[in-house]
């Protein structure tokens, strides 16, 4: 399996701030890598796939980078909507993801 | 806009089987792919096993001996199996759309997930 590790666990960042978050794969996935973010109770939704390309409605604060093993998930200017559960997700032959990052109010 | 939502019993007892559908509105079943993906209480996400719309299956090698997924095309749903659950099985089920395009595979969107416990 792919073992793709997100750092750090815990981001506490204040509103208006930047958020810059990782996702490592323990062997290269190319550029198949999707982020996810999720609010408690809630379903996982999409925001960037192919590691750069903005999912439909996301808004253009939150972008997306990397290739091969390392990713980084960039929310520019941090609203209070963005406070929640990011994930990375690989899909080299069947996905595996990673731990998960919070974003928290600092 | 294609919307999913699960339905099933929200407690199942050990060694019994754990199923799971998940209807789907706003397109056909026949023209997407589908998937299903589980979260334990306070943990991260284990993709379970997908189905093409081709009826081709694939699932997580470390559940494969136990898990069945199907296409209900008369319902337009799909459904998950899974049988001898333990305790372990405890999470939110997760079904969800299988995009795949330009080499690469994500799930979008997803529906609103339902917790089964595993408990007698």
């Amino acid at each position: 399996d792919i073992v793709m590790t997100q750092s750090p666990d815990t981001l506490s960042v204040s509103p208006g701030e930047r958020a810059t978050l990782s996702c490592t794969a323990s062997q290269s996935v190319r550029s198949n890598l999707a982020w996810y973010q999720q609010k408690p109770g809630q379903a996982p939704r999409l925001l960037m796939f192919g590691a750069s390309t903005r999912a439909t409605g996301v808004p253009a604060r939150f972008s997306g980078s990397g290739s091969g093993t390392q990713f980084t998930l960039t929310i520019s200017s941090l609203q209070s909507e963005d406070f929640a559960l990011y994930f990375c997700q690989q899909y080299n032959n069947w996905p595996t993801f990673g731990q998960g990052t919070k974003v928290e109010i600092k | 806009q294609v919307q999913l939502q699960e339905t099933g019993p929200g407690l199942v007892k050990p060694s019994e089987t754990l199923s799971l559908t998940c209807a789907v509105s706003g397109g056909s079943i026949a023209s997407y792919s589908w998937s299903w993906i589980r979260q334990p209480p306070g943990k991260g996400l284990e993709w379970i096993g997908n189905i093409y719309h081709s009826g081709t299956r694939y699932y997580n090698a470390s559940l494969e001996s136990r898990v069945t997924i199907s296409l209900d095309t008369s319902k337009n749903q799909f459904t998950l199996n899974l049988t001898s659950v333990t305790a372990a099985d405890t999470a939110k089920y997760y079904c969800a759309t299988l995009t795949y395009e330009y080499g690469s595979k994500w799930f979008d969107p997803w529906g609103q997930g339902t917790l089964v416990t595993v408990s007698s």
